[in-house]
Formats: C-alpha cells, sequence, structure tokens
C-alpha cells in the first residue's frame, strides 16, 4: 500500500539554525500538506500546497516557513532560523483529491536547542 | 468558523468493555469528519470518514463513528476494546475555506487495562 514517508525521523538543532524537512508524498497526489504538533497538544495545520503554490497557510506560518517542491516526488518544509517553540513534531499529509482523505506521514521530530 | 471540541482527555476503560469517545464540531454547512488514532511514536492513521449519506459509518479495526447533525457531533465508537486500541485518539472536521485543510480537536488518550 502506497504510503506518505519523511525523513530524518528525528532532527535536532541549535536556535536560529535553518532546517529543512522532507516528505515524499504518495506518488499519484496532487494536494500537500504540512501540519505540526507540539508535545501534549493537538495537530495543527500550517500550509497546503497546490499546483506548485501555497493554496493556505495559517498564522503559525510567517516568513520563518517556506514549503518547496523541488522536483516531482519531494516535498519540502523549510524553517529558516529556528526558535525554541518550533520543537515539535512535524508531519506531512497528501491527497488525492481536494476533497480526498489525506495520509499522514510518520512525522519528523524537530528538536531545537 | 468550525473547530472541533473533544470533552474527554484521557479515558480508561477495560480489555473487552466498550468504548465511545465524544466529539463535537461546528462548521457552517455539511461538514466532512475523520477519526484518526495517533499510537505511541507513529504518525496518524485514518480510522474512518463522513463525507454525506449513510450517518452510521464503519471503519477499520472494528470502529463506527455516527454523525448527528442535531446533536453537532460524531461519537466514535468500538463494541470490544482490545489492548492493541490504547492511542489517542483525533476528531478532525474540513475547514470551510476550500483548501480541504483539517482542524483538529485535542485529542482523546485511551487507556486499556487487562
Amino acid at each position: 500500500e502506497p504510503e506518505v514517508t519523511q525523513t530524518p525521523s528525528h532532527q535536532v538543532t541549535q536556535m536560529g539554525q535553518e532546517v529543512i524537512l522532507r516528505c515524499v508524498p504518495i506518488s499519484n497526489h496532487l494536494y500537500f500538506y504540512w501540519y505540526r504538533q507540539i508535545l501534549g497538544q493537538k495537530v495543527e495545520f500550517l500550509v497546503s500546497f497546490y499546483n506548485n503554490e501555497i493554496s493556505e497557510k495559517s498564522e503559525i506560518f510567517d516568513d520563518q516557513f517556506s514549503v518547496e517542491r523541488p522536483d516531482g516526488s519531494n516535498f519540502t518544509l523549510k524553517i529558516r532560523s529556528t526558535k525554541l517553540e518550533d520543537s515539535a513534531m512535524y508531519f506531512c499529509a497528501s491527497s488525492g483529491g481536494i476533497t480526498d482523505t489525506q495520509y499522514f506521514g510518520p512525522g519528523t521530530r524537530l528538536t531545537v536547542l | 468558523a468550525q473547530s472541533v471540541t473533544q470533552p474527554d482527555i484521557h479515558i480508561t476503560v477495560s480489555e473487552g468493555a466498550s468504548l465511545e469517545l465524544r466529539c463535537n464540531y461546528s462548521y457552517g454547512a455539511t461538514p466532512y469528519l475523520f477519526w484518526y488514532v495517533q499510537s505511541p511514536g507513529q504518525g496518524l492513521q485514518l480510522l474512518l470518514k463522513y463525507f454525506s449519506g449513510d450517518t452510521l459509518v464503519q471503519g477499520i479495526k472494528g470502529f463506527e463513528a455516527e454523525f448527528k447533525r442535531s446533536q453537532s457531533s460524531f461519537n466514535l465508537r468500538k463494541p470490544s476494546v482490545h489492548w492493541s486500541d490504547a492511542a489517542e485518539y483525533f476528531c478532525a472536521v474540513v475547514s470551510q475555506t476550500g483548501a480541504n485543510n483539517l482542524f483538529f480537536g485535542t485529542g482523546t488518550r485511551l487507556t486499556v487495562i487487562p
């Protein structure tokens, strides 16, 4: 069964450093998402991406964040200058259509020291 | 604006007992509703979804949920819980803005005792 994959599974970084989280969505999916879950809190939407552009973003997704689909398979989330409060689990998701089920990856745990 | 409330933070049930996890939503139209499960250290797995039609939906692992518009609820049920069902359960509703992003509830942690 196709699945969404994410790398790395765990990333530790120093405050102020740039990080790139990588996702490989399900191959025939067209809609891509990033969510995050701070420890002990609910899953929060960050950004959605379709047709090589952002379709929606939350207030969390400020200028420090960016997304890119650099090739036909990868979907990345970049945090330019990490803050302590960026420590969270980051989930990538993809879906085949605008109302289709979103399939989630296993997540990347980001720890900012 | 859309939102989801899961009133129970933590529920403990005995193995073999029945289970009901509550979810209430706020939404301006007919909602698209989901239940996801997250095992420790794992990602989110879809249990079931409601888009339209029959208000009682069946999912994986023996779970079902009933959409009740009059109560703005979408409660998850299972007749007999297994120890492997211990996990965090999230109810979610699709955004009304058209981008299809999900709004999640705060989750209910299920503990199963032998």
